[in-house]
């Protein structure tokens, strides 16, 4: 399975600000995803980040709220930005690595004042 | 609509008690049913099953699928407090890199 860290574990900001997540695996994988976790609900996927491409935005999340970035096949960030307190959410990469399993990050905890 | 379907939702049982969680489908053509367990942030992989009617075992835990009724369980025995967890049932759709199907989990809480 694929080693995956990231980093804030969690953040405290106030509303209008950004936040960079730095999502870093320990081996190369082609496809890294991320997710947005609000309180008491699901997964929900964002973005398709691949290597070299642009990242593929699911149906209501867009590039200007949430840039992404994959500069290479171990590491990636996603910002948010603008932050208002709706934003407050777990966020997770994640990476499909050996066939069909994806392994999920340790998760970034947002809390937005 | 795809959809995933848990149930029961959450709940309660003593330590040492069996639990079964279920999970129903609808969608026909996936590539891989998974399960994962959810303590307090990152989603952890418990089994990934592709055919039908081969148990996966792990510990206390095991699981099965059944493409026929469309659905899943996974059976936790001789449960501990570090059980307790919210479990997901997700499917690996078979578009071109296996989009994600989230059900909405079922919080188990092991009491003492």
């Amino acid at each position: 399975s694929a080693v995956i860290s990231q980093k804030p574990s969690r953040d405290i900001c106030q509303r209008g600000t950004s936040l960079t997540i730095q999502c870093q695996v320990d081996s190369q994988v082609t496809m890294m995803f991320w997710y947005r976790q609000q309180p008491g609900q699901s997964l929900t996927l964002i973005a398709t980040a691949n290597q070299g491409s642009e990242a593929t935005y699911e149906s209501g999340f867009v590039i200007d709220k949430f840039p992404i970035s994959r500069p290479n096949l171990t590491f990636s960030t996603l910002t948010v930005s603008n932050m208002s307190p709706e934003d407050s959410s777990i966020y997770l990469c994640s990476v499909r690595y050996d066939g069909n399993t994806q392994y999920f990050g340790p998760g970034t905890r947002l809390t937005v004042l | 609509e795809d959809k995933v379907v848990q149930s029961p939702l959450s709940l309660v049982v003593h330590e040492g008690d069996t639990v079964t969680l279920n999970c129903s489908y609808e969608v026909t053509n996936f590539r891989s049913l998974l399960w994962y367990k959810q303590e307090k942030k990152a989603p952890t992989f418990l089994f990934m099953l592709t055919s039908s009617g081969i148990e996966k075992k792990s510990g206390r835990l095991s699981s099965i699928l059944d493409k026929k009724e469309l659905f899943s369980i996974l059976n936790i025995t001789a449960t501990q407090t570090g059980d307790s967890a919210i479990y997901l049932c997700v499917l690996s759709l078979t578009d071109s890199w296996g989009k994600l199907q989230f059900g909405a989990g079922t919080q188990v809480v092991v009491t003492p």
